[in-house]
């Protein structure tokens, strides 16, 4: 079974330009989920999608954070304009269920740097 | 809010050494916990979960861990490390029940098993 894919892998930009990145969910899960993951501290939940559906965005900061998914399967999260402070490793993560305690299966993350 | 605290940022044993991480939450009412692994170069992976049932809950690796109500926390531990276990260890907490709920992380702990 494939995993849950990312690109790009690494992304180097300054800060006041505009970074996207993009997600593709294991085949079948329902739920997308973005995480943003700075050094040192856990991932935190900035978006979470129930199909194509918007569940909770209440870490998202709007101002600049923007995400969509497209058909219920794939997604991008989009930073504009980028920040220093929004260099960390951002995460995708899906899962089957449509609520409930379902295990999130991971994507290996793009890393931003923001300089 | 939700938080999750893990005790131990670094953590450096020598291998057959007995391993116990600690985390404690906050949240009054039910809950699912987690610990999710990710080992040097690879994605986050789940170790182990709990939902209701058994408090002692064995995941993978001969890895287990406690759910204590009374104390709201759930440590991780294994009776002998090996090298291979070398990797940065996260809890997570959801709340319980059908709907959608958001995944809360600590902060992590490196764990370094020195052959």
């Amino acid at each position: 079974e494939a995993g849950v894919a990312q690109s790009p892998r690494y992304k180097i930009i300054e800060k006041r330009q505009s970074v996207a990145f993009w997600c593709n969910p294991i085949s079948g899960h329902a739920t997308l989920y973005w995480y943003q993951q700075i050094l040192g501290q856990g991932p935190k939940l900035l978006i979470q999608f129930q199909n194509n559906g918007v569940v909770d965005d209440s870490q998202l900061p709007k101002d600049r954070f923007s995400a969509e998914r497209l058909k219920g399967v794939d997604s991008t999260l989009k930073i504009q304009p980028a920040k220093l402070e929004d260099s960390a490793v951002y995460l995708c993560a899906s899962s089957l269920g449509a609520g409930g305690p379902g295990e999130q299966f991971f994507g290996p993350g793009t890393r931003l740097t923001v300089l | 809010a939700q938080s999750v605290s893990q005790h131990n940022h670094h953590v450096i044993l020598s291998e057959a050494a007995s391993l116990e991480l600690g985390c404690n939450y906050s949240y009054g009412g039910t809950v699912n916990l987690f610990w999710y692994v990710q080992y040097p170069g690879q994605h986050l992976q789940l170790l182990l979960k709990y939902f209701s049932g058994d408090p002692l809950v064995k995941g993978i690796k001969g890895f287990e861990a406690e759910f204590i109500k009374s104390k709201f926390s759930f440590n991780l531990r294994k009776p002998s490390v090996q090298w291979s276990d070398t990797a940065e260890y996260f809890c997570a907490v959801s709340e319980g029940g059908t709907g959608f709920q958001k995944l809360v992380f600590g902060t992590g702990t490196r764990l370094l098993v020195s052959p």
